[in-house]
């Protein structure tokens, strides 16, 4: 069946590194592609959005690639700071379906 | 963003009573869904529901729980009796419409069931 995954359980970067997160997925439509960020105690915000017209978002200086070769997309930000510390999901939402279905997260840590 | 609210933030109750979350979701939204999350685990799909209709619902959405939005007020979720196991934190979204429209989700109820 349809399904999300996100492999990198926890990561862990100093200031100014370069981050990089992936997600594949596995369906028979193309999905709709979204980034949440979870800080603690709150709820998902809705952090980049990509189709497959754009196959690319950008927001808060975080870019999003979607790769329907390899039915992956990935999240990349070039220069992480402290304050992007936080839960990192990956979601879908299939053609026909309305409910997302999330990734299992990665959790991001930033040494100052 | 846009803002949705969940009452309470927390509630604790004893197992077999009934709860009740609430939901206010995005004024204009049509569409409102309910995800379960367990501490550390990633966020499940419950249920969906517009015009007044539960749209889809998972395995998790036990005949023990129940949604409605009776006119336009709180979209509600109800759990009777509980169990030990729906102890997680439980969030509300909501859209504009479906598939490619973003969700947008309140801060989450968590419901600890002794």
């Amino acid at each position: 069946g349809d399904s999300v995954t996100q492999k990198q359980g926890q990561v862990t970067l100093s200031e100014d590194d370069f981050l990089f997160i992936n997600c594949t997925y596995s369906t028979t439509t193309y999905p709709t592609l979204f980034w949440y960020v979870q800080y603690p105690g709150q709820g998902p915000q809705l952090l980049l959005k990509v189709t497959t017209a754009n196959n690319k978002g950008i927001s808060r200086g975080f870019e999003a690639t979607y790769d329907k070769g390899t039915t992956s997309f990935h999240l990349q930000k070039a220069s992480v700071q402290e304050s992007d510390s936080a839960v990192y999901f990956c979601a879908l939402v299939f053609h026909n379906q309305g409910k997302l279905i999330f990734g299992q997260g990665t959790k991001l840590s930033i040494k100052p | 963003g846009p803002k949705v609210l969940q009452i309470p933030s927390h509630q604790i109750i004893d197992m077999g009573q009934m709860v009740t979350l609430n939901c206010d979701p995005v004024s204009n939204h049509l569409y409102f869904y309910w995800y379960k999350q367990i501490l550390g685990q990633q966020m499940e799909f419950l249920v969906n529901f517009y015009n007044g209709k539960v749209m889809e619902k998972s395995k998790l959405f036990k005949d023990q729980f129940s949604v409605e939005r009776p006119d336009g007020s709180y979209f509600t979720l109800k759990i009777q009796p509980t169990a030990l196991e729906d102890s997680a934190v439980y969030f509300c979204a909501s859209s504009l419409g479906q598939v490619s429209y973003e969700q947008y989700f309140g801060p989450g109820t968590r419901l600890t069931v002794l």
